[in-house]
C-alpha cells in the first residue's frame, strides 16, 4: 500500500520535552514536507528537503528541526524552543519536475503540550 | 512576495444552490494553482489543478491572470461536498508550494 504515513497520530508532550514525529514515504518522491496547520491560518511550511542530506526552512522553521538521512524519511523535532507547540502537523511529498507538481500528505499528527 | 487568499473563512449553502469558492493570488512569474480538500476525517488530497482543465466531483476552476484569481466553482452543490477547501500554488517546477488559509463549506440539507 503505497503511500504517506505518520506516527504518533496523536502525542502528549510536557513543556520542556523534546519531541519527534515520523514521517515516511514509499513513492520514491524526490522532496518532503513538514506543514503546521492551525484553525484560520492554513498550512505553513515550517521545513522542506528536495534531496537526501540536505533541508531548507520553511516560514516558521524556529524551534523545529529535521533530517533527510534517508530518501523515504524525514523526521521532525518538535523543541522545547517552540513556544507555542500545541498543532496538527501534516508531512506531504511530492515528485519534482515540470507540470509534476502535486503534494500528497500524511493523515497527520496532533501534539498537545500539556 | 507569493501569497495566496481566500476571503471566505466559512461558506453555507443550501443543497442544489450554486457554490463559488474564492482564491485570489500574488506571485511573480506563472504559477500553478491548485485546489485542496480535506473532507472529516480524511487527509488533505488534490481535488483539481489549472493545468490539467478538468472538472473534479463537478467542481471547475479557471485561471484568471488579469484578476489574479483561481475560484472554485459547482453549479449545484451537494451535502457531501461539505469539507475544508485550500488554494495554492507553486512554482512550474512544482517548488515552493503557498497555501491559503483555507474555507470551510458546509452544505446544509
Amino acid at each position: 500500500d503505497g503511500g504517506i504515513t505518520q506516527s504518533p497520530k496523536y502525542l502528549f508532550r510536557k513543556e520542556g520535552q523534546n519531541v519527534t514525529l515520523s514521517c515516511e514515504q514509499n513513492l520514491n518522491h524526490d522532496a518532503m514536507y513538514w506543514y503546521r496547520q492551525d484553525p484560520g491560518q492554513g498550512l505553513r511550511l515550517i521545513y522542506y528537503s528536495q534531496i537526501v542530506n540536505d533541508f531548507q526552512k520553511g516560514d516558521i522553521a524556529e524551534g523545529y528541526s529535521v533530517s533527510r538521512e534517508k530518501k523515504e524519511s524525514f523526521p521532525l523535532t518538535v523543541t522545547s524552543a517552540q513556544k507555542n507547540p500545541t498543532a496538527f502537523y501534516l508531512c506531504a511529498s511530492s515528485i519534482l519536475g515540470p507540470n509534476t507538481g502535486e503534494l500528497f500528505f500524511g493523515e497527520g499528527s496532533r501534539l498537545t503540550v500539556l | 512576495a507569493q501569497r495566496v487568499t481566500q476571503p471566505e473563512k466559512l461558506l453555507s449553502v443550501f443543497k442544489g444552490a450554486p457554490v463559488e469558492l474564492k482564491c485570489n493570488y500574488s506571485y511573480s512569474g506563472s504559477p500553478e494553482l491548485f485546489w485542496y480538500v480535506q473532507y472529516s476525517r480524511q487527509r488533505l488530497q488534490l481535488l483539481l489543478r489549472h493545468i490539467s482543465r478538468e472538472s473534479i466531483k463537478g467542481f471547475t476552476a479557471d485561471l484568471n491572470k488579469g484578476e489574479t484569481s483561481f475560484h472554485l466553482k459547482k453549479p449545484f452543490a451537494q451535502e457531501e461536498d461539505s469539507a475544508m477547501y485550500y488554494c495554492a500554488l507553486s512554482n512550474s517546477y512544482g517548488q515552493n508550494f503557498v497555501f491559503g488559509p483555507g474555507t470551510r463549506l458546509s452544505v446544509l440539507p
